[in-house]
């Protein structure tokens, strides 16, 4: 399945640094999302975007910085992360917002160590 | 607030039949949706239930009564590879998916 894909899948990264993710979608969809997946809980909404627009923002701490410069690229900019901030990103794509079979089509994940 | 509940693990055994509950209570109701994640691996859409009844394809089916704010996930002659974890979502009524924390289901010879 190459519908959505994530790179890196894996980042291990200390408290300073600065990195991206980033996730791409094939489908033609108009809507992207971020979700944050920790273990045994729910997966937390993030940022959502359509047609390169933010929707929504859930309270996300300053420290997470999304971008999307065309509706098949999104990407989450990373800076001065806490420990408590590893987790799983999960990006996910749809064809639009607001439609009840609007089915979500999720992509592998990067997997976040902060150290 | 808006929440969703469902078994944290499952255990069932190889070509037997296990039934995966979800229960919610949220703002509005837009439709019900089940996923499954396999350990490092992304969701995969499998189920959408939006009227009360069952929905079968192929050995996975998925019941819903909205009446009861519940539904399940029935998966038939499990194989091993069935192991992972399914995740139930409600889409409420600002077309937001609000998410279970998910069923680690375990497949056992």
């Amino acid at each position: 399945e190459t519908g959505v894909t994530q790179t890196p899948r894996h980042l291990v990264m200390g408290m300073t640094n600065k990195k991206s993710l980033k996730c791409e979608q094939h489908l033609g969809h108009n809507a992207m999302y971020w979700y944050k997946q920790s273990a045994k809980k729910p997966l937390e909404l993030m940022f959502v975007y359509s047609l390169e627009e933010r929707v929504e923002n859930n309270s996300v701490p300053s420290r997470f910085s999304p971008e999307c410069p065309n509706s098949s690229h999104l990407f989450l900019h990373l800076h001065t992360l806490q420990p408590e901030d590893s987790a799983l990103y999960l990006c996910a794509s749809s064809q639009d917002i607001g439609e009840p079979t609007d089915t979500q089509y999720f992509g592998p994940g990067t997997r976040l160590t902060v150290l | 607030g808006q929440n969703i509940d469902q078994p944290t693990e499952m255990t069932a055994t190889e070509g037997a039949i296990v039934q995966i509950n979800c229960t919610y209570q949220t703002s509005g109701f837009n439709g019900l949706f089940w996923y499954q994640q396999h350990a490092g691996e992304a969701p995969t859409f499998l189920s959408y239930n939006v009227l009360d009844g069952l929905e079968e394809k192929g050995r996975f089916s998925s019941f819903l009564s909205r009446s009861k704010g519940y539904s399940y996930l029935l998966l038939k002659e499990l194989q091993m590879k069935d192991s992972a974890s399914y995740l139930c979502a409600v889409m409420d009524s600002n077309y937001q998916l609000i998410w279970g924390a998910g069923t680690k289901l375990i497949i056992k010879p």
